[in-house]
């Protein structure tokens, strides 16, 4: 099964509204997420690196008033994307860094979540 | 800065062997990944090559030369289900390990 639970896996929402997306480590911990945005047809881009109880660091070109990013704990961290607009409309996706876990899991190995479908009108 | 360049796109026959290549300029280099991934779905970690040489994993191969930045993924025996989008990816070390995607292959299997 999934080792890192991203939630919702899609939501259709108007324009001017805030969305909430949670990306979750399961059985092992996170310091470290990543979260990136895919258009159609485009491969993922890189958007910010979460980190565990400090600031995210934002690639160049995002807004990071407008995607707002918190890693309040070692397995959850949360992207919100605040007054979206159509042109935010995307498929984003988060991966979470291995710190931490069972004897299954290799500290700095990476996870994908499921990816969430975000349709803005 | 970060380079990683892959073909576009590529067409191959059922039951055929098929290589696409990625050539990458990166500082920090720790780490090759290829990923697999499906319309409408999240990429699905195929390999991972950080010294050089071939890793097998069944029908898919990869292969990594650091000195030359360059690398492979070759898949054997190819089925109509291989037909998807293929993505090399690089991890910097020096910027906290964040994995930075090429554009991706989308390679079409034909009867």
């Amino acid at each position: 099964g999934a080792v890192v639970s991203q939630h919702p896996s899609r939501v259709i929402c108007k324009s001017g509204t805030s969305v909430k997306i949670e990306c979750r480590s399961l059985d092992f911990q996170a310091t470290t997420m990543f979260w990136y945005r895919q258009f159609p047809k485009q491969s993922l881009m890189l958007m910010a690196t979460s980190n565990e109880g400090s600031k995210a660091t934002y690639e160049q070109g995002v807004e990071k008033d407008k995607f707002l990013i918190n890693h309040a704990s070692l397995t959850l961290s949360t992207l919100t994307v605040t007054s979206a607009h159509p042109e935010d409309s995307s498929f984003y996706i988060c991966s979470a860094r291995v710190t931490s876990g069972g004897p299954l899991f290799i500290s700095g190995e990476l996870f994908f979540g499921e990816g969430s479908r975000l349709t803005v009108l | 800065g970060q380079n990683i360049d892959q073909p576009t796109e590529m067409t191959a026959t059922e039951g055929a062997i098929v290589q696409i290549n990625c050539t990458y300029q990166t500082s920090g280099f720790n780490g090759l990944f290829w990923y697999q991934q499906h319309a409408g779905e999240a990429p699905t970690f195929l390999s991972y090559n950080v010294l050089d040489g071939l890793e097998e994993k069944g029908r898919f191969s990869s292969f990594l030369s650091r000195s030359k930045g360059y690398s492979y993924l070759l898949l054997k025996e190819l089925q109509m289900k291989d037909s998807a989008s293929y993505l090399c990816a690089v991890r910097n070390e020096d910027q906290g390990g964040k994995l930075i995607f090429g554009q991706g292959t989308e390679l079409s299997v034909k009867p």
